[in-house]
């Protein structure tokens, strides 16, 4: 079955900094999503990355899946306290439909 | 926008108690999903439903049933509830099969079994 391994587990970062998070698979990604959530909140969409070596940006926010399909990053530049919650990677790895698995998530927070 | 709405954003139950939670969607989307997060364990699929009256059990479907006699809504109920059923409750949808979609997710649920 797919699982996701999250890394690292938690981040505390000053504001301003840059940081980088990771998502791997033990299987080959059809398509990988990143979603943030506050604390005790409903997920929040960031972006779906499908292709091998795709990137995609919002704002202060880049993510990336290697050409191998089977990991992806998401990197914050120059962060803020609203950066701050659980971020979390879903995967389709069947490519037949839209169920996902989550990986556990990552908790960020930013220090002022 | 995409709005996923559940009914409740705090339950309180009693042990034995049947539980209905309600998750509707304004965007048409054919499907619907059930999850539960608890911490350490992450997101866990219940049930999911690729249209009215379809549903199919997800990773942990012991103790809960659906029903999607709609298509905006897909309800999730706890027969009779335990108190290993306290969780976070989350719902999604997310467009059919033809195109793969994001999953959209409500606001969640986090009930308590006493």
């Amino acid at each position: 079955s797919q699982e996701l391994e999250q890394s690292p587990q938690s981040l505390i970062v000053q504001e301003g900094k840059n940081l980088t998070i990771n998502c791997t698979s033990s299987k080959t990604l059809y398509g990988l999503y990143w979603y943030k959530q506050k604390y005790g909140e409903g997920l929040i969409f960031l972006m779906m990355l499908q292709k091998g070596g795709e990137e995609k940006s919002h704002e202060k926010i880049t993510a990336k899946l290697d050409e191998k399909k089977q990991q992806s990053s998401l990197h914050i530049t120059a962060s803020q306290p609203s950066h701050a919650g659980i971020y979390l990677c879903g995967a389709d790895s069947t490519g037949a439909n839209s169920k996902l698995t989550f990986g556990k998530g990552i908790t960020l927070s930013v220090r002022p | 926008d995409v709005k996923v709405t559940q009914s409740s954003r705090y339950l309180v139950k009693r042990t034995g108690e049947k539980v209905f939670l309600e998750c509707v969607q304004d965007m048409d989307h054919e499907n619907m999903f059930w999850y539960r997060q608890d911490p350490g364990l992450g997101l866990r699929l219940i049930y999911f439903s690729y249209d009215v009256k379809m549903k199919e059990k997800g990773d942990i479907p012991e103790g809960y049933s659906v029903s999607r006699e709609k298509k905006e809504r897909f309800s999730l109920i706890l027969e009779s509830a335990s108190t290993n059923q306290t969780s976070m409750y989350l719902c999604a949808s997310s467009p059919g099969l033809v195109v793969r979609g994001t999953q959209y997710f409500g606001p969640g649920t986090r009930l308590l079994v006493l």
